[in-house]
């Protein structure tokens, strides 16, 4: 098992540009997140998904959108970078909701809009 | 939402000591987690505990859920400790929210 699996690891974008960062993960969990961390700071929920088809917005969801398709991806868009997108960002995946829920994290990517 | 905050932010430690972080939450809870992240930035569960008391190895957590909030205590600390490690609480039928974290450094 890989696990979740994160690609890039590392990116930098010109203000403006566009991106998708790419999430998979191989252990049939349903539900997917992704996750921004600031300098500092814990981690701030930007989108999630219970399901393919299914997907909702966390905390911080301005500037990115997201999409599910099957079950094992769910790949984050940045749509014209800013400075303030400059983060590292986690994808997590979880095999059950609520009361049991046991969080499983990809190795970041890190992303600096210049 | 529901507030969650660590204690202390920062704390350094002379290796083979020992620490009590903290994790104080705002309402009631039906899931609470303790993450280490390691200087190389990888996430790693370390307990899921939203009530009792759990230990692995070196480390332990207690969660008083009536009174909200839950410790994890290292024991013997090591280098390889040194990190930050993060509680991440949850509610009803909400996500679950991270603390700010605390930084640990162990000093061989």
């Amino acid at each position: 098992n890989a696990g979740v699996t994160q690609t890039p690891k590392f990116r930098i974008l010109k203000i403006g540009q566009s991106m998708t960062l790419q999430c998979t993960q191989d252990m049939n969990h349903n539900y997917m997140y992704w996750y921004r961390q600031d300098p500092g700071m814990g981690l701030k929920l930007i989108y999630y998904s219970v399901g393919a088809g299914i997907t909702d917005k966390g905390e911080v969801p301005n500037g990115y959108n997201v999409s599910r398709s099957t079950t094992e991806d769910f790949p984050l868009r940045l749509e014209l970078a800013a400075p303030s997108q400059t983060s590292v960002y986690f994808c997590a995946s979880s095999y059950m909701w609520g009361a049991g829920e046991k969080l499983f994290f990809g190795s970041g990517t890190q992303l600096s809009v210049l | 939402g529901i507030q969650v905050e660590q204690s202390p932010p920062d704390l350094i430690l002379q290796e083979g000591a020992n620490s009590t972080l903290r994790c104080n939450f705002s309402d009631s809870v039906n899931n609470l987690q303790w993450f280490h992240q390691n200087p190389w930035g990888q996430l790693i569960n370390l307990f899921y505990i939203p009530s009792g008391t759990k230990q692995n190895g070196r480390l332990s957590a207690t969660t008083v859920a009536t009174e909200r909030y839950s410790l994890l205590y290292i024991s013997s600390s090591q280098t390889t400790d040194s990190g930050v490690y993060f509680c991440a609480v949850r509610t009803g039928n909400t996500p679950l929210v991270f603390g700010k974290g605390t930084r640990l450094s162990v000093i061989a």
